[in-house]
């Protein structure tokens, strides 16, 4: 059974640093494209980074490049999205999401609040 | 960016009655391979979406064959034959063909 399982949620205040980390299960973690997926309370859904199985592409959306680095650890089965400098409306949960294009499985998220 | 156009916002609808929601990009979706990466997630009140059909019209595991999906280009739709009451929650779009990829802003099925 294919699990993804998200920590490193919490509230920092603005300019401040949170690290997310997703643990991953049941399939061949190296060998796909993993990505993550934010919603702001009460909105839609908003594709924010991915990276290939190798770690040697990644890609960003625009709101947070230079702020944001996803990284991963295939030894470990293990995602990350180290996130700096970050403002109010970065406030959102926070999916780890599998693929690059299908998105067929998802975390349950961790809530990521950013206010002083 | 890829604009993605969900209607309607939300759809009420009765117990038993078939629901359609329509999708539509402001580009061409098909990708350079031929596929056309257009999918259809649910995400029910609380929980994290899930998908339930991939590539246009492919329905995942487990997904209903009352759920069906359709179109081409850049106009696709979500068909439900017959609404349950397990179907309520925010409907979404996304395409993955082009960078970056993008979800369209939702749908929201009630039962009236």
């Amino acid at each position: 059974e294919v699990q993804l399982v998200e920590s490193g949620g919490g509230l920092v205040q603005p300019g401040g640093s949170l690290r997310l980390s997703c643990a991953a299960s049941g399939f061949t973690f190296s060998s796909l494209w993993m990505s993550w997926v934010r919603q702001a309370p009460g909105k839609g859904l908003e594709w924010v980074a991915n990276i290939k199985q190798d770690g040697t592409e990644k890609n960003y959306v625009d709101s947070v490049k230079g702020r944001f680095t996803i990284s991963r650890d295939n030894a470990k089965n293990s995602l990350c999205l180290q996130m700096n400098s970050l403002r109010a409306e970065d406030t959102a949960v926070y999916y780890c999401v599998r693929g690059k294009m299908g998105f067929d499985y998802w975390g349950q998220g961790t809530l990521v609040t950013v206010s002083s | 960016d890829v604009v993605m156009t969900q209607s309607p916002l939300a759809l009420p609808v009765t117990l038993g009655q078939p629901a359609s929601i329509s999708c539509r990009s402001s580009q061409s979706l098909v990708h350079s391979d031929g596929n056309t990466y257009l999918n259809w997630f649910r995400q029910r009140p609380g929980q994290s979406p899930r998908r339930l059909i991939y590539k246009v019209s492919n329905r995942d595991s487990g997904v209903p064959d009352r759920f069906s999906g359709s179109g081409s280009g850049t106009d696709f739709t979500l068909k439900i034959s017959r609404v349950e009451a397990e179907d309520v929650g925010v409907y979404y779009c996304m395409q993955g063909t082009h960078w970056p990829p993008g979800f369209g802003g939702g749908t929201k099925v009630e039962i009236k």
